[in-house]
Parts: C-alpha cells; sequence; structure tokens
C-alpha cells in the first residue's frame, strides 16, 4: 500500500529558532500534500494544501510567513517553523494524495512529528 | 462551511458489549473515511465509504454512510481492551481548483475496561 514517511519523529528547538519537517511519499506520486496540526486531546486542524510546484492554499487564520511550506517533487514537501514559539509546540502530521479521475483515491497519512520548543 | 459532529466524544465500554459512534456532517458528500489514532501515533486508515448505503467491516468494527442523512455510523460488536483509541470520521469536500480536503470530527476517546 502507499506509503508516507515523515522525518523527524520528534524533535526539540529552542525559541526562536527555525525547524524543517519533511515529508516524502515513497511508492506512489503525491499531487497534493497536506499538512495538520494537532494539539492535545484535540483533532487533527488542516494547516495547508500544497500542489507540487505551485504555491500552498492556507487556510484562514494560519500564518504563511511562519508556516513555509515547499512541495519541489511529486514525492516530497517540507514544513519549516519559522522563528518558534512555545505555543507552535504541537504533533505536525502531513498527509499525500494522487488525484486520479477528478478526486483523490485516499490519504495517506505519515507518522506525525512531535515539535516541542523550548 | 463543513461541519463534522462526532458524538460520542468519550465512550467507555465494558468488554464483551456493543455500541455506535455516529457522525453528522452539515452539507453534501459522498465521502466519508473512518480513522484511528492509539495515543502519540498518526492515524491507521479503518474505512473509505464512497457511496450513499455503503457499509463496510473489518473485525469487530462496521461503518456505514447514508449520505442522504449526512449520517456515518461507527458499530463495535463485543468490544474487546485492543480497540482502545481515539476514532475520528473526516469527511471529503472540494476546496477549490482541483483540490479536496479532509474535515475532521473531534474525535470519540474510547475505553474498553475488562
Amino acid at each position: 500500500g502507499a506509503v508516507v514517511s515523515q522525518h523527524p519523529s520528534w524533535v526539540i528547538c529552542k525559541s526562536g529558532t527555525s525547524v524543517k519537517i519533511e515529508c516524502r511519499s515513497l511508492d506512489f506520486q503525491a499531487t497534493t500534500m497536506f499538512w495538520y496540526r494537532q494539539f492535545p486531546k484535540q483533532s487533527l486542524m488542516l494547516m495547508a494544501t500544497s500542489n507540487e510546484g505551485s504555491k500552498a492554499t492556507y487556510e484562514q487564520g494560519v500564518e504563511k510567513d511562519k508556516f513555509l511550506i515547499n512541495h519541489a517533487s511529486l514525492t516530497l514537501s517540507t514544513l519549516t517553523v519559522t522563528s518558534a514559539h512555545p505555543e507552535d509546540s504541537s504533533f505536525y502530521i502531513c498527509s499525500a494524495a494522487l488525484l486520479e479521475a477528478g478526486w483523490y483515491g485516499g490519504y495517506t497519512f505519515g507518522s506525525g512529528t512531535r515539535l516541542t520548543v523550548v | 462551511e463543513l461541519k463534522v459532529e462526532q458524538n460520542p466524544l468519550f465512550l467507555s465500554m465494558q468488554e464483551g458489549k456493543n455500541y455506535t459512534i455516529y457522525c453528522n456532517y452539515s452539507t453534501t458528500s459522498d465521502r466519508l473515511y473512518w480513522y484511528r489514532q492509539d495515543p502519540g501515533k498518526s492515524l491507521e486508515s479503518l474505512f473509505v465509504l464512497l457511496s450513499n448505503g455503503a457499509v463496510k467491516q473489518e473485525g469487530r468494527l462496521m461503518a456505514s454512510l447514508d449520505t442522504k442523512a449526512r449520517l456515518s455510523t461507527l458499530h463495535i460488536t463485543a468490544a474487546v481492551h485492543d480497540l482502545s483509541a481515539t476514532y475520528f470520521c473526516a469527511v471529503d469536500s472540494f476546496s477549490g481548483g482541483s483540490n479536496y480536503k479532509l474535515t475532521f470530527g473531534k474525535g470519540t476517546l474510547l475505553t474498553v475496561n475488562p
């Protein structure tokens, strides 16, 4: 089945630094990738949608200058949290989908990244 | 804006009992997904429901979709401790261009007690 690799699994960084998270589709080409944030005991909230070679579309309330998304190829998307602060500490999850015949066959999720900003 | 409501949000069950989790959504959609999440982990896909009347079963879990009522159910039969997890439903909707996106319910924290 479709596999999405997300790296790193966890990261601790100092306040004010930047952190990059990678999301790779290993055995399929993802036309679209999604980035979610999940706070403890809460649901997943979509942050942005990115298509290969295009600028990401951010959900309302998500700062695009703070959460930089790059989708340079059909198998790789990155999320960079710039100038991280403790309130950015969260579980970040990516997912990937292949658009075929006008819709996605399904969404494949990465294993998530636990970000702690100290 | 699409709203997805799950209930109950918390469910404590005894082993061997049956129960149903409900997922209501506010706008038309033909595609609904159920996921399981264990603590500290990402999502595990359980079911993809693609049309009205769809019913899928895997082990002690059975999911159904009624697109006219905008309702999906996840039925648990003879619960066992290993089913303890958080269950999410998510509804697919058009988001612009050629994109779709998932909107998640708040999740149901299921605890199965001996």
